[in-house]
């Protein structure tokens, strides 16, 4: 079936930089958007960026401009968010997403990546 | 960015009742309108896109309607498992695609 499988929880410092990984099956990776939304505890969803898994194209949000950076392994199948910089306003479950063909809706999710920033 | 604002912040609703939920756009998304379900502890789920269109494997009893800058997810009937966090999701135009603050929708 189709699914994605995020990797697993991280605990970081003010300061550092976490890559969390999504990989794909069930579907020909290279033919959908791969898109990352974040949530913070007790707030919305948040969009952070997307890839075209096909080309390697990006599009960030400025919220996170400079900070993240969405890159994929066609060969694994798997895409990557990292964000650097982090502070405590970072902690949040980080979700990769793949896009609807043909609408920017987000039809599968992966599991989630709990990220906990503090010192 | 677009701003978007949901209402109400909770619903009691009981079971086989319905449940209307609205969600609103600071400015025109066209039909451009996702509606996600989200339980404790798991992701989101696609409910609707294009404001009324139903994601494959939804149930009927779920509909979505409205364009502009005014949506309502409807509930006709709700069962045990429609209990929830409910999002909207703007794509319209260009980046960021933005979401809505949710609707919780409690047993009453």
């Amino acid at each position: 079936q189709v699914q994605l499988v995020q990797s697993g929880a991280e605990v970081k410092k003010p300061g550092a930089s976490v890559k969390v990984s999504c990989k794909a099956s069930g579907y020909t990776f290279t033919n959908y958007a791969m898109h990352w939304v974040r949530q913070a505890p007790g707030q919305r969803l948040e969009w952070m960026g997307w890839i075209n898994a096909g080309n390697g194209n990006t599009k960030y949000s400025q919220t996170f401009q400079g900070r993240v950076t969405i890159t994929r392994d066609t060969s694994a199948s798997t895409a990557y968010m990292e964000l650097s910089g982090l502070r405590s306003e970072d902690t949040a479950i980080y979700y990769c997403t793949r896009e609807l063909y043909g609408y920017i809706a987000f039809d599968i999710w992966g599991q989630g990546t709990m990220v906990t920033v503090s010192s | 960015e677009k701003v978007m604002t949901q209402s109400p912040a909770t619903l009691s609703v009981s079971p086989g009742e319905r449940a209307t939920l609205s969600c609103r756009a600071g400015q025109s998304v066209g039909i451009n309108l996702a509606w996600y379900q989200q339980k404790p502890g798991q992701a989101p789920r696609l409910l609707i896109y294009d404001a009324s269109t139903r994601a494959t494997g939804i149930p009927a009893r779920f509909s979505g309607s409205g364009s502009g800058t005014d949506f309502s997810l409807t509930i006709s009937s709700l069962q045990s498992e429609d209990f929830a966090v409910y999002y909207c999701q703007q794509y319209s135009g260009w980046p960021p695609w933005t979401f809505g603050q949710g609707t919780k929708v409690e047993i009453k």
